[in-house]
């Protein structure tokens, strides 16, 4: 079975701080690691895959297979970056369902 | 393109109807997917759908769900009879193989 951890339901940092989003998976075969992010009663958009390993508005996340985690990253909060975000895997080179996390709230306070 | 297209945007509804969901997918996408949103649960994959067939039902919670396509452009989630605890918000989204899903802007259901 899989599983998406994402330990904080609720994140809330100023304007201009450092943003970390983290996530942790369960997997046990290849897996491939996405961020979606959901702007207020917006639909579901791609902000970054790990295959990709580009940098889009700012963050980044770097998957570690060690510790099984694919943690998000911002080194300068911005007031749009809130938003919810939800961390997603699906099996390698799969063309099934994502599995997603619960989703972390993240408000960024002026 | 207007990207994927769910209607209705909200439906409130009584206890014992039946809701109807539908999704019209990206042209040319070949996967679509129906997803729930709650705030208990977040986002459960319900099924999905490749080359408009279906291939993993296992998170169709009941026999009161079902999901049909019965062409690439069309899908339709529906609940008989609905209850109070079906009231989210359902995400139709779809892709091509292995890329990126994506995701229209969601149905809000609410079953007094």
């Amino acid at each position: 079975a899989q599983r998406v951890t994402q330990p904080e339901k609720l994140l809330s940092v100023f304007k201009g701080a450092p943003v970390e989003l983290k996530c942790n998976y369960s997997y046990s075969g290849s897996p491939e690691l996405f961020w979606y992010v959901q702007y207020s009663r917006q639909r579901l958009q791609l902000l970054l895959r790990h295959i990709s390993r580009e940098s889009i508005k700012g963050f980044t996340a770097d998957l570690n297979k060690g510790e099984t985690s694919f943690h998000l990253k911002k080194p300068f909060a911005q007031e749009e970056d809130s938003a919810m975000y939800y961390c997603a895997l699906r099996r390698w080179g799969g063309a099934d369902g994502l599995t997603f996390g619960k989703g972390t709230h993240l408000i960024i306070q002026p | 393109d207007a990207g994927v297209i769910q209607s209705p945007r909200h439906e409130v509804t009584e206890m014992g109807q039946e809701v109807t969901l539908r999704c019209k997918p990206i042209s040319g996408h070949n996967s679509l997917f129906w997803y729930r949103q709650t705030m208990m649960r977040g986002l459960e994959l319900l099924i999905y759908f490749n080359n408009n067939v279906p291939i993993d039902d296992s998170g169709m919670p009941e026999d009161r769900f079902s999901a049909k396509m019965p062409n690439a452009s069309f899908s339709t989630l529906k609940i008989q009879p609905s209850e109070p605890r079906d009231s989210a918000v359902y995400f139709c989204g779809g892709g091509i193989n292995t890329g990126e899903l994506f995701f229209g802007e969601g149905s809000r259901l609410t079953v007094l």
